[in-house]
C-alpha cells in the first residue's frame, strides 16, 4: 500500500472553495486514489475516487497530475457542515487488499 | 437494505472482562473488517475478512479476536478487556473493487 501524507488541519471559510493535497510518491501503477469524509461520532464515507486527471461529482473534485504523485480533493463553496476529516487513501482496492487509513485531514469550516 | 449495523452502541467494561462487539450486513459483501478510532485520531484496522472462513491481521490485532462463518457477520471478541481499548469500534464491509461502507461504530469504555 502506497504511504499518504496530507496536512494535519486546515481552516478556512464559508463560499471558500477548499484544497486538500495528498502526496503519494510511491503510488503503483494499478493503484486508485479514494478520499474519504467522517463527521464526528460517525464512520467515514466515501467522498470520490480516481485513477488519473479529473474526477466530479456533486460532492467534490478530484484532480490527479501526470505523475500521479500527489492528487488534490477540490470542495466547491464550503458551508459549515463540511467541517469534518477527509481521508485520503492509495491502493488497488482489490478483493483481498486490506484498507489502512492514515491521520486524514481536520478541516475546519469557519463562519 | 440496513447496510452495516452494528451493537451495542455503548458498552462499558472493567479491566479484565470479555465481551463480543457485533457486525452485520446485508449487501452480501465478501470483505469486511473492523477499525478502532481512538479520540482524535485516525482509524487503525484491527482484524479483515475477504470472505466466510477465512480471516487476517490488520495494524493493532493484539486483544482481539475475531471470525467469520457466515458472509453476513463479523463478530470482534475482545479476550480480556484493557483500559488502553476504550475507543470507537467500527466495522466494515465492500465487494470486491468498490468502496467501503462502516457501520455507525460501537463506543466502549474500559474501567
Amino acid at each position: 500500500l502506497a504511504k499518504t501524507t496530507q496536512p494535519i488541519s486546515m481552516d478556512s471559510y464559508e463560499g471558500q472553495e477548499v484544497n486538500i493535497t495528498c502526496s503519494h510518491n510511491n503510488i503503483a501503477t494499478n493503484d486508485y486514489i479514494t478520499w474519504y469524509q467522517q463527521f464526528p461520532s460517525q464512520g467515514p464515507r466515501f467522498i470520490i475516487q480516481g485513477y488519473k486527471t479529473k474526477v466530479t461529482n456533486e460532492v467534490a473534485s478530484l484532480f490527479i497530475p501526470a505523475d500521479r504523485k500527489s492528487s488534490t480533493l477540490s470542495l466547491p463553496r464550503v458551508s459549515l457542515s463540511d467541517t469534518a476529516v477527509y481521508y485520503c487513501l492509495v491502493g488497488r482496492m482489490n478483493r483481498d487488499d486490506k484498507i489502512i487509513f492514515g491521520k486524514g485531514t481536520r478541516l475546519h469550516i469557519l463562519p | 437494505n440496513a447496510g452495516v449495523t452494528q451493537t451495542p452502541k455503548f458498552q462499558v467494561l472493567k479491566t479484565g472482562q470479555s465481551m463480543t462487539l457485533q457486525c452485520a450486513q446485508d449487501m452480501n459483501h465478501e470483505y469486511m473488517s473492523w477499525y478502532r478510532q481512538d479520540p482524535g485520531m485516525g482509524l487503525r484496522l484491527i482484524h479483515y475478512s475477504v470472505g466466510a472462513g477465512i480471516t487476517d491481521q490488520g495494524e493493532v490485532p493484539n486483544g482481539y479476536n475475531v471470525s467469520r462463518s457466515t458472509t453476513e457477520d463479523f463478530p470482534l471478541r475482545l479476550l480480556s478487556a484493557a483500559p488502553s481499548q476504550t475507543s470507537v469500534y467500527f466495522c466494515a464491509s465492500r465487494s470486491g473493487a468498490e468502496t467501503q461502507y462502516f457501520g455507525p461504530g460501537t463506543r466502549l469504555l474500559v474501567l
